[in-house]
């Protein structure tokens, strides 16, 4: 089945600072690439997503790139906020009715 | 537009007694369901998907079940509850195309 590892763990930037999440993938057939954020206590939520016949998305500050050859993506925070202040979760799929696997999260806080 | 409702949202249970989750979705049809824990500070671990009535798949063995008695309601149960058990339940739902998975709230178990 597919794995799904993620780093850092946890991360730690200045305010107006960019932070970058890095995932890699397994499974060659995954196509589809989500990234969650999870507030304290609270559910993930979808922030972008991407799927393989894409390099690059961008949304604002948020931006994810794929690189398929070499089975990694990335999450991009731009000028980040303490808003931006959570655990950020990776995940691979195809589309049918497998799961999702979600990487390990990544912890980030962002100090004012 | 569509829902996904989880009840409890919190709960304190003492070691060995049994467990039942809940969850239902609004606003799809034949939607894939699954059940998800999170322990303190961890990720996301995959504990049981379905993709339709009566069918259910265990990712994960425990003493943990799971039932799906109609389409969009989706059941977690334990006969006898573990200290081990304890932490974030979450029950997310998927379309069978590539897309997003959606949580509900969560369910917060501790048991004593």
């Amino acid at each position: 089945g597919e794995n799904v590892e993620q780093h850092p763990s946890t991360l730690s930037v200045q305010e107006g600072d960019s932070a970058v999440i890095k995932c890699t993938y397994s499974d060659s057939a995954s196509n589809y690439f989500p990234w969650y954020k999870q507030e304290l206590g609270k559910r993930p939520q979808l922030i972008i997503d991407i799927r393989s016949n894409v390099g690059e998305k961008k949304d604002q500050r948020i931006a994810v790139t794929l690189n398929k050859t070499a089975k990694h993506f990335s999450l991009h925070i731009t000028e980040t906020q303490p808003e931006d202040s959570a655990v950020y979760f990776c995940a691979a799929g195809t589309g049918g009715r497998r799961a999702l696997t979600f990487g390990s999260g990544t912890r980030l806080q962002v100090q004012p | 537009s569509q829902t996904i409702h989880q009840w409890p949202a919190t709960l304190v249970q003492p070691v060995g007694s049994p467990l039942s989750l809940e969850c239902t979705v609004e606003g799809t049809s034949n939607p894939n369901l699954y059940w998800y824990r999170q322990a303190a500070g961890r990720g996301l671990q995959l504990l049981f998907y379905s993709v339709g009535i009566g069918q259910i798949s265990s990712e994960v063995p425990q003493n943990l079940s799971a039932s799906r008695p109609q389409d969009r309601q989706f059941i977690l149960s334990s006969k006898k509850l573990l200290l081990s058990d304890s932490g974030f339940y979450l029950c997310a739902w998927r379309q069978t195309s590539n897309t997003e998975a959606f949580f509900g709230q969560g369910t917060r178990l501790t048991v004593v």
